[in-house]
């Protein structure tokens, strides 16, 4: 079965990075779009961008455009998302996602990673 | 970028019918495909797909669940509403590279 395990919650402090990862498994890596979508606490949902594990390419919402840098690992099967220069505004849960090539959905979804931004 | 509009609470009563919309700044629809999907989401877990294109039921969802309409207006109805199925409910479009979701419905026990 498709199973999308993210790593654990951060504390980080303000102006520091973070790297957080998202281990697949059940299917084939390297032929899905991986999403990651950030939710900070009581809000809605935020698309951040798409990476497609097989030639690596990626595609960035414009607002995160310098915030967070999408790699994947064909050989773990393992997609992470670094987030950079963290602030306040960082502080959110965020998701990983996996949408099948071609679809416009997300149909496997990651626990999620609590990320806190704090001094 | 496409904003979609939810209303932030829908209050229900169990068995009766749920309908929760969602309303779009400019089209979403392509030709046949309208690029309107639905999620499901229970607090402190991941959101889980229901409905994609906007009719599609996703694999393993109850067909209580439904999805209907096109262009800027779409809706979501859940008949009859279990207990089950409270929750906050949240549309996504994808006809613009820049993928958007509303703002959640949380689904309310009458």
């Amino acid at each position: 079965q498709v199973q999308l395990q993210q790593s654990g919650a951060e504390l980080v402090k303000p102006g520091s990075s973070v790297k957080i990862s998202c281990k697949a498994s059940g299917y084939t890596f390297t032929s899905y779009d991986m999403h990651w979508i950030k939710q900070q606490p009581g809000n809605g949902l935020e698309w951040i961008g798409w990476i497609y594990p097989g030639n690596g390419n990626t595609k960035y919402n414009q607002k995160f455009n310098g915030k967070a840098t999408l790699t994947a690992d064909k050989s773990s099967s393992t997609a992470y998302m670094q987030l950079s220069s963290l602030t306040s505004e960082d502080s959110a849960v965020y998701f990983c996602a996996r949408s099948p090539t071609m679809a416009d959905y997300f149909d496997y979804w990651g626990q999620g990673v609590m990320v806190t931004v704090s001094s | 970028d496409i904003v979609l509009t939810q209303s932030p609470a829908l209050a229900v009563s169990l068995g009766q019918r749920a309908t929760i919309s969602c309303r779009a700044s400019q089209s979403v629809s392509i030709s046949r495909y309208n690029l309107m999907h639905w999620y499901q989401q229970k607090p402190g877990q991941q959101p889980k797909l229901l409905i994609y294109r906007a009719s599609n039921l996703a694999s393993g969802i109850p067909a209580r669940f439904s999805g209907s309409g096109s262009g800027t207006d779409f809706t979501l109805t859940i008949n009859p509403v279990q207990a089950d199925d409270i929750a906050t409910y949240y549309c996504q479009q994808s006809r613009e590279s820049t993928w958007t979701f509303g703002g959640g419905t949380k689904l309310e026990l009458k």
